[in-house]
């Protein structure tokens, strides 16, 4: 069964740092594209960042560009943003997310609430 | 970017009745890179169709999607309770992957 958790939310200042984690069992992590995905409040869901099975291509929305980079350790099956410059704007429920075979996000973790503010 | 909206933002319906959401993209879309998905207040988003048409796993057949080009449609024929939930369209571009704003499906 495929599980994806994310841990590393929390409270912080705005222009304060950040690194969130998602820890993928139950599928070869090492072959999937991931990618993060967010949410703030009352608001619908935002694309973050995608990045390739081998961390050679990383992509990201431009709300977030020069600020947040995506990373994975594959022989720890884990996926991480590093979050830098935080904004107020950047409070969210941050969801990590598998990309399916087909273009999909077949499976994606409970998420995680980051919370910008002084 | 491709920008993709939906409409209406909120849907009023009653259970049994047929509901039809639409996504409208910006430039026209491969219906392959499609992809449709139901989100309930504090669950996880749930995948429920791929390819324009494909249903997921356990996604029952009252979902079905239609559709080409810049316009698709998101149809349930006979709304169950269960079905009342917040719909995402989704389009994967050759980098950067955009969400509609949503449609919000509640009870009447």
């Amino acid at each position: 069964e495929v599980h994806l958790l994310e841990s590393g939310g929390g409270l912080v200042q705005p222009g304060g740092s950040l690194r969130l984690s998602c820890t993928a069992s139950g599928f070869s992590f090492g072959s999937y594209v991931m990618n993060w995905v967010r949410q703030a409040p009352g608001k619908g869901l935002e694309w973050v960042s995608v990045i390739s099975s081998t961390s050679g291509n990383t992509y990201y929305a431009d709300s977030v560009k020069g600020r947040f980079t995506i990373s994975r350790d594959n022989s720890k099956n884990t996926l991480y943003l590093q979050m830098n410059s935080l904004r107020t704007e950047d409070t969210a429920v941050y969801y990590c997310a598998k990309r399916g075979e087909d273009p999909c996000f077949d499976f994606w973790g409970q998420g995680t609430l980051v919370t910008v503010s002084s | 970017e491709i920008v993709l909206t939906q409409s209406p933002g909120t849907l009023s319906l009653s259970p049994g009745e047929r509901a039809t959401l639409s996504c409208r993209a910006s430039q026209s879309v491969d219906s392959s890179s499609l992809a449709w998905y139901q989100h309930k207040p504090g669950q996880t988003p749930r995948l429920l169709i791929y390819g324009a048409s494909n249903r997921a796993t356990g996604v029952p057949d009252r979902f079905s999607v239609s559709g080409s080009g810049t316009d698709f449609t998101l149809t349930i024929s006979r709304l169950e309770s269960e079905d009342f939930a917040v719909y995402y369209c989704q389009q994967f571009g050759s980098s950067a992957v955009t969400f509609g704003q949503g449609t919000k499906l509640e009870i009447k």
